[in-house]
């Protein structure tokens, strides 16, 4: 199985500030057919389910703002929140899906400072 | 819009099946390109892939090892839903269970809270 790695598991941000998280991989998630990284990102507020930001390590899935950035190639990523909002406060994972099973990140939880 | 709507009982007593439905609009079980995903997530054991099913000419599913041995994911095209059922439960299964799409789960069902308990 492949393991993600998530860090930091919490980070505080004052509001306006970049917040960043990182995810390592245990292997390489280069999906051969596009030659692209199969690496996704959610967001989770309490009480709902993940909500799919990023996919393909970049491709912000419509709708997302722009302030959501995901970064990174191999088997290190990270996604950067250019500009913290009061409404981002949520817990994050990445995921890797290209091989299974599955797998998740730990998550990191992000707050206001 | 693709929707998931997740059916099925918060309570599973110990050694039972639990069985779950996650009802599809806007799109189509039998997709040739889709996926159809059940994943839980509980403090212990954190977001756990549990399996998926997909329609290539037949239907194929794919089992996590952890649960592979009690597992079964359908798909039914006639009512464009797919179905997990998880046989000999124990309070370990406990969690809430979500259904997803895709192989980036872009869309989620809204999660049944299941407690398993006597």
């Amino acid at each position: 199985d492949i393991v993600m790695t998530q860090s930091p598991e919490s980070l505080a941000v004052s509001l306006g500030e970049r917040a960043t998280i990182n995810c390592k991989s245990s292997q390489s998630i280069l999906y051969g057919s596009n030659n692209q990284d199969s690496l996704a990102w959610f967001q989770q507020k309490p009480g709902q389910p993940p909500k799919l930001l990023i996919h393909w390590a970049s491709s912000r899935k419509p709708g997302v703002p722009d302030r959501f950035i995901g970064s990174g190639s191999g088997t290190d990523f990270t996604l950067t929140i250019s500009s913290l909002q009061a409404e981002d406060v949520a817990v994050y994972y990445c995921q890797q899906y290209n091989s299974i099973p599955l797998t998740f990140g730990g998550g990191t939880k992000v707050e206001i400072k | 819009q693709v929707q998931l709507q997740q059916s099925g009982p918060g309570l599973v007593k110990p050694s039972q099946t639990l069985s779950l439905t996650c009802a599809i609009s806007g799109d189509s079980v039998s997709r040739n390109t889709a996926a159809w995903n059940w994943i839980r997530q509980s403090p212990s054991r954190g977001l756990e892939w549990l399996g998926r099913t997909y329609y290539r000419s037949e239907w194929n599913s794919d089992y996590a090892v952890s649960v592979q041995s009690r597992i079964i994911i359908n798909g039914d095209k006639a009512k464009n839903q797919f179905t997990m059922q998880l046989n000999s439960v124990t309070p370990e299964d406990s969690a809430v269970y979500y259904c997803a799409r895709g192989f980036s789960l872009d869309f989620w069902g809204q999660g049944t809270v299941v407690t398993v308990s006597s």
